[in-house]
């Protein structure tokens, strides 16, 4: 597609209940993103792929937090046991490699709140 | 830690003046500066960066400064437009492919 797609774009979950959010990000994009942007924040580290290869996972929270990539396109992220503080907005990302000047292209999010 | 900081939360600007929004950093490794643009409800959208080795870039009516010894970063928009108005963050990048965002100023056009 044109451009990096989330879904769901809302998801309620209750406190304790399993979530996984999917990002299909642009065709060709090596390297893939996630970031957590809570209210009034701007957008936090999660994790990043590289193809299939998970590079680097320094910014999930806890062990609750898990994301795979298995194919190098098509990128879930999974929350078990959810919490009201996982309550954010999950953003995806995608870009070429070596994206320093240009940035990388993010999809509109989905926004986790947990009750 | 916070390595990325934007002080003002808002801005408010007349429409057709300049908009100056500011970010100041704390490592001086870092090789790119950029600055991205946030409607409601959407994702961030790349607006325009500069590398280390620059001290300015222009695109359109936005220019964005660097200045290395006081690890400060601002973008100016010139003529400031209503669509302008939007949530901006300055990010940093090194090396490693992440960015790492300010937490974002709300600029507001007033017509």
């Amino acid at each position: 597609g044109a451009g990096v797609s989330q879904s769901p774009r809302y998801k309620v979950a209750k406190r304790g209940q399993d979530v996984a959010l999917r990002c299909d990000p642009i065709s060709g994009h090596v390297s893939l993103f996630w970031y957590q942007q809570a209210l009034g924040q701007g957008p936090e580290f999660l994790t990043y792929f590289q193809n299939e290869a998970q590079l680097d996972k320094s910014g999930l929270p806890s062990d609750r937090f898990f994301a795979e990539r298995p194919e190098g396109s098509v990128s879930t992220l999974k929350i078990q046991r959810t919490q009201q503080e996982d309550s954010a907005v999950y953003l995806c990302a995608s870009s070429l490699a070596k994206s320093g000047s240009y940035g990388y292209t993010f999809g509109s999010g989905t926004r986790l709140t947990v009750v | 830690d916070q390595q990325v900081k934007q002080n003002s939360p808002s801005l408010s600007v007349q429409e057709g003046r300049i908009s100056i929004l500011n970010c100041d950093y704390t490592n001086s490794m870092f090789d790119y500066f950029l600055w991205y643009k946030k409607y409601p409800a959407e994702g961030p959208t790349f607006l325009i960066s500069i590398s280390s080795i620059k001290d300015k870039n222009e695109d359109g009516r936005f220019t964005v400064f660097l200045n290395k010894s006081a690890k400060h970063l601002s973008l100016h928009i010139v003529p400031s437009q209503p669509g302008d108005s939007a949530v901006y963050f300055c990010a940093v990048h090194f090396g490693n492919e992440k960015l790492t965002f300010g937490t974002g100023t709300r600029l507001t056009i007033i017509p």
